[in-house]
Parts: C-alpha cells; sequence; structure tokens
C-alpha cells in the first residue's frame, strides 16, 4: 500500500534561518506531489504542486520554493524564513493523472519567531 | 470569485446522534466532491467522496449528499462517536478547468459530547 512520510513534525525557527521540509512516498510511481500550507483556523492553500521530476508549478509568489529532486521526494525550502511562514505545512500526493483525490502526509507545524 | 464554503463553523452533537455538516460551493462547473476528516495536529484524512452524476453515495456510517440544483453539499455520519471529533473540510474540482488543484472550504469543527 501507499505511504506518504513527512517530517519533521514540529520546527521552530528563527526569523531569517533557512528552511528545508522533505515528504516522501513510498508504493507507487510518478505521483503527483503537493505542497499545502494551513493557517490556524483557515482552510488550505496550494502552495507548490509537481508531476514529475524537476517539474515544479507554483501556485503564489512568495518567501518559499519547491523541489522534486527524485521521482517519490519532494522538498520545501526557503532562504530566509519570514514570520509570516508560520503555519501547518501538509505534503500530499494523487495518481498521475488523478488529480483530485489526495493522499496527505501528517504535516509539520513551523513556528517562526 | 469562486469558492466554497461552510454554513456552521462549529457543531456539537450528543454521542449516538446524527450529525450534519453542510457545505455550500459557488462553481456550478465543479463535477467532483470530497469530504476530509482532519484530527487536532495531523494532516486530513480521506472520508468520502462524489461526482456530480450522483446526488448520494454512502460509505460506512457515513452519506454524502449533493444537490447541484442549490449547489449544496451535506455529509452525514450516523451514530457519532467521540472519534468523530475533528474538522471536516469539503472540497471540489473543477476537471474542465484548473483540474491541478482542489478548491477546499475553511471546515467545520465537530465536537461529540459523551
Amino acid at each position: 500500500s501507499q505511504t506518504i512520510h513527512q517530517w519533521p513534525a514540529t520546527l521552530v525557527q528563527p526569523v531569517g534561518s533557512p528552511l528545508s521540509l522533505e515528504c516522501t512516498v513510498e508504493g507507487t510511481s510518478n505521483p503527483n506531489l503537493y505542497w499545502y500550507r494551513q493557517a490556524a483556523g483557515r482552510g488550505l492553500q496550494l502552495l507548490f504542486y509537481s508531476v514529475g521530476i524537476g517539474q515544479i508549478s507554483s501556485e503564489v509568489p512568495q518567501n518559499l520554493s519547491a523541489s522534486r529532486p527524485q521521482d517519490r521526494q519532494f522538498i520545501l525550502s526557503s532562504k530566509k524564513l519570514l514570520l509570516s511562514d508560520s503555519g501547518f505545512y501538509l505534503c500530499a500526493w494523487s495518481v498521475q493523472g488523478v488529480w483530485e483525490k489526495l493522499f496527505f502526509g501528517s504535516g509539520t507545524q513551523l513556528s517562526v519567531l | 470569485g469562486e469558492s466554497v464554503g461552510l454554513h456552521l463553523p462549529t457543531l456539537s452533537v450528543q454521542e449516538g446522534d446524527n450529525s450534519i455538516i453542510n457545505c455550500a460551493y459557488s462553481n456550478s462547473a465543479s463535477d467532483y466532491f470530497i469530504w476530509y476528516k482532519q484530527e487536532s495536529g495531523k494532516g486530513p484524512q480521506f472520508i468520502i467522496d462524489i461526482r456530480s452524476n450522483m446526488d448520494k453515495r454512502q460509505g460506512q456510517r457515513v452519506t454524502v449528499l449533493l444537490n447541484k440544483t442549490v449547489k449544496h453539499l451535506s455529509l452525514q455520519i450516523a451514530a457519532t462517536q467521540p472519534g468523530d471529533s475533528a474538522v471536516y473540510f469539503c472540497a471540489e474540482n473543477d476537471s474542465g478547468g484548473s483540474n491541478y488543484k482542489l478548491t477546499f472550504g475553511k471546515g467545520t469543527l465537530l465536537t461529540v459530547n459523551p
């Protein structure tokens, strides 16, 4: 069966520090991969999605970037964190060609202080 | 703009009662709808989905109803249990439009009282 791993679960970082969140998927090949952010008490905002290695689409301009160095690995990065980057970050995957049904990771709670 | 929203941000029910969580959508072209359950500090879990060619779909203790006329979606949970306490999100997709992403509502917090 397919599983998605996301780490770390929680992270506290100072303003201006770099960020790297990693997500890997097992049990499937060539998945669509996504990064979402969820602000407290709010819905899910799509940040990036990828349909293949090295293919990244950005939904909103911001202080973050994403990379997909391997088929089942998706990384969310920042060179310098801002206070506004705080939030709950979720990685998700879907079957290639099937955009609708997403499977989410357990999330990373990022606090930028 | 097009959006997916929820009528009630919070819902409190007694254990054993049935719960109904509502969702309104505004994009008449949406043809796929999905419900997720999110427990505190965890990622959303898939519950049930429905396509626009159906008006009802049942799962284990859950039923999703779709009324395309009034653009309304609901999730019914039978015999609600304490483990059902969570935030429930609806989401929609227009497969003919920007079909690479779901549009999520803000969520409804369901609290089950023992």
